[in-house]
């Protein structure tokens, strides 16, 4: 069974905090990786792709990926109020499917 | 383009009763793909398609049919409702794989009730 583990939160940091989120995964030949954001009552919207060890950085957003721990992650610099939702950590396995973690809540206050 | 468009938004259906769930994609998408997701859950694969006229299971199939007989279609059938479809239902759509980078495009949701 492939698995993508996250810790469900809620994480709650201040406003112009650095938010980090994490997701490991069990499947040793992944080779795609990707975060979604989710509003409540919203459909999932990719904000990072990362395929390659090492960090990319998209603005505000920054992923990190290590293959040899199997393990994912997605920063957010100067967290706003609107970045308040859940991100799902999705691996691509094989094919073209992708596995879904549970997701984390994130809670930005001002 | 309208994207990936899913009807109905909402529907209460009673135990027993059937209901077909409506997907479209305006985006020539080769691969799509339908999933529930319950409270607190992340998503979870019913089943998908890689092209007109071929489908496959995902993780949770039971329960549920598809077709896709054109390329922008993707019907999702419940038979003999139960309360354990209560969920949100999503579509969403890709095009074909030449890579690791292929963005998969939701649709805005189906939140099915069964009493």
């Amino acid at each position: 069974q492939k698995e993508v583990e996250q810790n469900s939160g809620p994480l709650s940091v201040p406003e112009g905090a650095i938010a980090s989120l994490n997701c490991t995964y069990s499947d040793r030949v992944s080779q795609s990786f990707f975060w979604y954001r989710q509003y409540s009552g919203k459909s999932p919207e990719l904000i990072m792709s990362i395929y390659s060890n090492g960090d990319k950085e998209d603005g505000r957003f920054t992923a990190q990926l290590n293959k040899a721990s199997q393990y994912v992650s997605l920063l957010i610099r100067d967290s706003q109020p609107s970045d308040s939702a859940t991100y799902l950590c999705a691996v691509n396995a094989y094919g073209n499917k992708l596995v879904f973690g549970a997701g984390t809540i994130l809670r930005v206050k001002s | 383009n309208a994207g990936v468009t899913q009807t109905p938004k909402f529907r209460i259906l009673k135990i027993g009763q059937s209901m077909t769930l409506q997907c479209a994609q305006d985006m020539n998408h080769n691969y799509m793909y339908w999933y529930r997701q319950d409270p607190g859950m992340g998503l979870k694969l019913i089943y998908y398609s890689v092209g007109a006229g071929i489908t496959d299971k995902g993780e949770v199939p039971n329960g549920y049919n598809v077709s896709r007989s054109t390329t922008e279609d993707f019907p999702l059938r419940l038979e003999l409702a139960a309360p354990s479809q209560t969920s949100v239902y999503f579509c969403a759509s890709s095009s074909l794989s030449q890579g690791a980078n292929n963005e998969q495009f939701f649709g805005p949701g189906t939140r099915l009730t069964v009493l």
